[in-house]
């Protein structure tokens, strides 16, 4: 138990159509980062906030968005889905308190037909 | 792009055998991190190890670092059917507030019963 909830856990939508998949953060984190997880891959780095700002991301086109709010959850947003966006959604927490150990949650699957 | 090569891609061994898996890198780390991942579940944390570390023990498992060669291994001694799972190490290049995983493609460990 990490204390990172993800909701919801599985979900299916239709190419074209957008996506806004939650995360809460442990207790105490403010760091909050995202992943995707394609079948048979290693989990890739999306973005990351801190602070409510984006602070850091990766080779994602920029219909992959995101939020943070002032209690530190987080949302992340996939606008015009592709078939390709299938795949498991990773939420991570960390702050100064973790000694840079970072935490996931569950995940969310997220199926695009 | 993945920066961590996990060593062997596969490993099937029987239970009480020692389990020892090899990850490869290519940058400069701050830290490294060992994961488990459940068959569609989310990450578990394993196990940190600094740069500036060489050897870590948590229970089963000990993780060695060699930054020279910028490689590690994570060892699990009497493994059990529990522990089969797929495994992932992480590299992380920490600066400051922003710190990134990067995953290889991971490792399928079964340990037979």
């Amino acid at each position: 138990e990490t204390g990172v909830t993800q909701s919801p856990t599985h979900l299916i939508k239709t190419r074209g159509q957008q996506v806004t998949l939650r995360c809460s953060s442990q207790s105490g984190h403010n760091t909050v980062s995202w992943y995707q997880q394609a079948l048979g891959q290693g989990p890739q780095f999306i973005f990351q906030y801190y602070r409510e700002e984006e602070n850091g991301r990766g080779n994602f086109p920029p219909r992959f968005s995101g939020l943070q709010f002032p209690n530190y959850s987080s949302e992340l947003n996939v606008n015009a889905l592709e078939l390709d966006d299938s795949a498991l959604y990773l939420c991570a927490s960390s702050g100064s308190s973790s000694g840079n150990t970072i935490y996931f949650g569950e995940g969310s699957w997220l199926t695009v037909v | 792009s993945q920066q961590g090569e996990e060593d062997p891609q596969a490993l099937s061994i029987q239970e009480g055998e020692n389990a020892t898996m090899n990850c490869s890198y290519k940058t400069s780390i701050n830290n490294l991190q060992w994961y488990r991942q459940n068959s569609g579940r989310g990450l578990v944390h394993l196990i940190l190890i600094r740069s500036n570390e060489r050897e870590k023990h948590s229970g089963r498992l000990r993780v060695t670092l060699d930054t020279s060669k910028k490689s590690s291994s994570l060892l699990i001694t009497a493994s059990r059917a529990a522990d089969t799972a797929s495994y992932f190490c992480a590299t992380d290049d920490y600066t400051g507030a922003n710190s990134k995983l990067t995953f290889g493609k991971g490792i399928t460990l079964s340990v037979r019963p």
